[in-house]
């Protein structure tokens, strides 16, 4: 079946540094990219999203930089704050409508003061 | 104020004995979707809904059912729960499909004995 890989699973920086999170999806008609942050004991919130007719989507601190050739899509958090601690998803729709949306595992990042 | 409820939110119960997890949103939003949480697994669709008309099995459907019968309302059916289900439950909610901004309830937190 279709599927979305995220890696690093966990990844601990320094505040001010960046970071930086990727995807890779398997299903070719994926069309819609998006990326949500899971605070501790919280619901996940989108923060950014890419549709597969753009290659780049900045949005002050974060962007998000997507290759369909190579079917990947990265999150580029730059200046990270500890504020900036949570999980993050990233996400691919399946095939270019209905209602499927496959995430991947999840990456803990962590921004030490 | 707008938003995704669930109910219960956290839940013990025993193998074999029915359950329903209610999600419901006041946007009049078309789209709902049911997604479990499990560590090291992301989040994982079980169900969506495109609109009143028409539901849809996810990525793990196996073992639970749903419901649209008004379009504020999504319920989700656990007929005969085994211990494998327990997990973290998260509705979601958009305006018209899984491409746009998913609004998550609070999540629901299920032990099955």
């Amino acid at each position: 079946g279709e599927n979305v890989e995220q890696h690093p699973s966990t990844l601990s920086v320094q505040e001010g540094d960046s970071a930086v999170i990727k995807c890779t999806y398997s299903d070719s008609a994926s069309n819609y990219f998006p990326w949500y942050k899971q605070e501790l004991g919280k619901r996940p919130q989108l923060i950014i999203d890419i549709r597969s007719n753009v290659g780049e989507k900045k949005d002050q601190r974060i962007a998000v930089t997507l290759n369909k050739t190579a079917k990947h899509f990265s999150l580029h958090i730059t200046e990270t704050q500890p504020e900036d601690s949570a999980v993050y998803f990233c996400a691919a729709s399946i095939g270019n409508q209905g209602g499927k949306l496959i995430f991947g595992q999840g990456t803990e990042l962590s921004v030490k003061p | 104020e707008a938003q995704v409820t669930q109910n219960p939110r956290y839940l013990i119960t025993v193998t074999g004995k029915k359950l329903t997890v209610t999600c419901s949103q006041n946007m009049n939003h078309e789209y709902m979707s049911w997604y479990r949480q499990d560590p090291g697994l992301g989040l994982r669709q079980i169900y969506y809904s495109m609109n009143v008309e028409v539901t849809d099995k996810g990525d793990v459907p196996e073992g639970y059912k749903v419901s649209r019968k008004e379009k504020r309302n999504f319920p989700l059916i656990l007929e005969s729960p085994s211990p494998n289900q327990t997990s973290l439950y998260f509705c979601a909610s958009s305006p018209d499909s899984p491409r746009e901004t998913q609004y998550f309830g609070p999540g629901t937190r299920l032990l099955v004995l």
